[in-house]
């Protein structure tokens, strides 16, 4: 069965902190991935997408790993900003099928003063 | 406009009427979706249009559920005699391409309260 995992399910962390969100995925035979950062009350924005040959990428203060053997995926955010709180969503795009995204539940990142 | 639109941003209804949800996705967007998300939860897949083929209706909760998406661009959500349980935020996203790379544009969502 395709299903994606995230971890944590919330996090709490101080202004100017790191952390790293976690992304499982049992999705095969796999495409890509994408992590989406989903600000509350508006829609989720991509912020990375993730490849089979690729195993790291930034943008800006975010950088997504990806290990394709075993099927992880982690966003490490760097010196947390306040507008950094949002839920961040992994979704898997496997080969087939016409509807073939597979979404987690999202970690929720509360960035505090 | 330059994003996904969705309008109403906000409805509120009593149990048992109808509603309609539309969404304007990008122009030259060949897909289409549509999810759900009730308070602190995930995104729940409800249907998926792309181009003119038959679109997939896997996610739709019950026969009271419906979309349609006219012309290839807009589509509308309906959902006859409401419960309260349909409470929560509808999603739609528009996609460029159903190809392996295809990022989903997302609306603001409309927000559904059935009281």
């Amino acid at each position: 069965k395709n299903q994606v995992e995230q971890s944590p399910q919330s996090l709490i962390i101080l202004e100017g902190k790191n952390c790293t969100l976690q992304c499982n995925y049992t999705v095969s035979p796999f495409s890509n991935l994408r992590w989406y950062k989903q600000d509350t009350g508006r829609g989720p924005v991509s912020l990375t997408i993730m490849t089979f040959s690729e195993n790291t990428k930034s943008n800006g203060r975010y950088t997504a790993t990806l290990d394709a053997d075993t099927k992880q995926s982690s966003l490490h955010i760097t010196a947390s900003q306040l507008s950094d709180s949002a839920s961040y969503i992994c979704v898997v795009r496997g080969q087939t099928g016409a509807n073939n995204l597979f979404f987690g539940t999202g970690t929720r990142l509360t960035v505090i003063p | 406009g330059a994003g996904v639109s969705q309008s109403p941003s906000n409805k509120v209804t009593e149990k048992g009427k109808d509603v309609e949800l539309r969404c304007d996705p990008i122009s030259g967007h060949t897909a289409l979706y549509w999810y759900r998300q009730s308070l602190g939860q995930g995104l729940e897949f409800l249907i998926y249009f792309q181009g003119n083929s038959a679109p997939d209706k896997s996610g739709l909760p019950s026969d009271r559920f419906s979309a349609e998406r006219t012309g290839g661009s807009v589509s509308t959500l309906t959902i006859q005699r409401t419960q309260q349980e349909d409470s929560a935020v509808y999603l739609c996203a528009s996609s460029p391409t159903q190809g392996a790379a295809g990022e989903l544009f997302f609306g603001e969502g409309s927000r559904l309260t059935v009281l």
